[in-house]
C-alpha cells in the first residue's frame, strides 16, 4: 500500500531534549516536506526536500533540522525543543512539483513541556 | 505578502450545495489545490486547477481565475461525512513551496 508513514504518532516531551521525527515514504517520490499545524494558522511548511541531499527552508524553518540521506526518508530533528514547537506535524511527498498532489503521513502530536 | 483567505466555518444542509471560496496573493504561481481533512487525520486530495476554469470530479468541482487569484470548491449532494475541513492550497513558482490557507470547517447537518 502506497504511504507516508511518520512516527511517533504522539510524544510529550521537555524543553531542550533533542528528539527526532521520522518520515518514510514508498512511493518513489522525489519531493518530500514538513509541515506544522497549529489551530487559526493552517499548515505551515518547515523544511522541503527536491530530491536526495537536495533540501530547502520553508517559512518557518526556525529550531528545526531535515536531512534526506535516502530517498525514502525525510527525518526532522529539534536539536533543542522549545514550548514554541508545540503542535501536529505532517510529512508530505509527491512525485514531482507540478499538479501531482501531496500524500500526508497521519501526523505526528508533539508536546514540549 | 503571501497570504491565502478562505470562510473559517460554514453550515450547509444535507443533500444541498456549498461553495467554498479561497483567494490568494502569492509570489508566483504554479497551480492551486484542494485538500480534505477530517477532524485529527491527514489532509486528501481533492482537486487541482493551473488554468482558468472549471475542473469536475463527481460531487466536487473546482474553479480557478488566475487574473482575480480566486478559485472556489463546489460540493454537491452533501453528504454528512462530508463534515471537515477544506485547505486551498497555492503552489509558489517552480512548485517547491506550498503555501496553505487557514481552512474552512463545514459542518453538513440533517
Amino acid at each position: 500500500e502506497a504511504q507516508v508513514t511518520q512516527n511517533p504518532r504522539y510524544l510529550i516531551t521537555v524543553t531542550g531534549k533533542k528528539l527526532t521525527v521520522t518520515c518514510s515514504q514508498n512511493m518513489n517520490h522525489e519531493y518530500m516536506s514538513w509541515y506544522r499545524q497549529d489551530p487559526g494558522l493552517g499548515l505551515r511548511q518547515i523544511y522541503y526536500s527536491m530530491n536526495v541531499e537536495v533540501t530547502d527552508k520553508g517559512d518557518v524553518p526556525e529550531g528545526y533540522k531535515v536531512s534526506r540521506k535516502e530517498k525514502r526518508n525525510f527525518p526532522l530533528i529539534l536539536e533543542s525543543p522549545s514550548p514554541n514547537q508545540t503542535s501536529l506535524y505532517f510529512c508530505a511527498s509527491s512525485l514531482g512539483t507540478g499538479g501531482q498532489p501531496q500524500h500526508f503521513g497521519d501526523g505526528t502530536r508533539l508536546s514540549i513541556l | 505578502g503571501q497570504n491565502i483567505d478562505q470562510p473559517t466555518e460554514m453550515t450547509a444542509t444535507e443533500g444541498a450545495i456549498v461553495q467554498i471560496n479561497c483567494t490568494y496573493q502569492t509570489s508566483g504561481f504554479n497551480g492551486l489545490f484542494w485538500y480534505q481533512q477530517h477532524a485529527g487525520e491527514a489532509p486528501t486530495f481533492l482537486s487541482y486547477n493551473v488554468l482558468d476554469g472549471l475542473e469536475e470530479k463527481g460531487r466536487f468541482s473546482s474553479f480557478l481565475s488566475r487574473s482575480k487569484g480566486y478559485s472556489y470548491l463546489l460540493l454537491k449532494e452533501l453528504q454528512m461525512k462530508d463534515s471537515a475541513s477544506y485547505l486551498c492550497a497555492v503552489r509558489n513558482t517552480g512548485g517547491f513551496k506550498t503555501i496553505f490557507g487557514a481552512g474552512t470547517r463545514l459542518f453538513v447537518k440533517a
